[in-house]
């Protein structure tokens, strides 16, 4: 079955200090990949998506990520955090049928420290 | 705001009511999306349509869910005989056609609780 799997369910950091999520996933076909964001109170934001083509992909607000096909990974990172990226954070995966239907791992609670 | 609407933000039923949600894609999007997401978990799909056809339902769609879009714009996602189990949070998407960009744009979803 198609699974996706982050490594961390709650990351506390201080300003300034670097983050890397990690997220891997199980299916044996070709996958779309994406970061979605939610910040408080407020709705699913897409944070960066990878198609094709070059493995590290940015996104908005500073965030990357690197899609690491031989260890079916897409490990999000941003190398200095805010006090505003404190939001819950959620890899998902699309496979590339006719759906298209987005499989999101359980998510990681960012607390970012003042 | 061009964005997904959902309708109602928030809603408490008692148990055994049905209750219905509704929801507003962006409106050049062709397909449509219904997730469910619980406390300390990530969005589930439950169905996805494409104009007005819904070609897949997930297993977690009981006979007391049903899914229509009827004209291909709007959609709504009725729950019959509300179990305490159905408390949740109901999250709409929408995206483009196109094998090229499945990026979904989600709504602020339906707060359901039954008491």
């Amino acid at each position: 079955a198609q699974s996706v799997s982050q490594h961390n369910h709650h990351v506390i950091l201080s300003e300034a200090a670097s983050l890397e999520l990690g997220c891997n996933y199980s299916y044996g076909g070709t996958v779309n990949l994406f970061w979605y964001v939610q910040y408080p109170g407020q709705h699913l934001q897409l944070l960066l998506k990878y198609f094709s083509g070059d493995p590290l992909v940015k996104g908005i607000k500073g965030f990357e990520a690197e899609f690491i096909k031989s260890k079916f990974s897409f490990n999000l990172r941003k190398p200095s955090v805010q006090w505003s990226d404190t939001a819950e954070y959620f890899c998902a995966v699309t496979p590339r049928d006719s759906s298209y239907k987005l499989i999101f791992g359980s998510g990681t609670r960012l607390l970012v420290r003042p | 705001d061009t964005g997904v609407s959902q309708d109602p933000r928030h809603k408490i039923t008692k148990r055994g009511q049905n209750v219905t949600f509704r929801c507003d894609p962006i409106s050049e999007h062709n397909r449509l999306y219904w997730y469910r997401q619980t406390l300390g978990q990530g969005p589930e799909f439950l169905t996805y349509f494409q104009n007005e056809a819904q070609l897949e339902k997930s297993r977690l769609l009981s006979d007391r869910f049903s899914a229509e879009r009827p004209k291909g714009s709007f959609s709504t996602l009725e729950i019959q005989r509300t179990e305490q189990g159905d408390s949740a949070m109901y999250l709409c998407a929408s995206s483009p056609e196109g094998s090229g960009n499945t990026e979904a744009f989600f709504g602020q979803g339906t707060r359901l609780t039954v008491v």
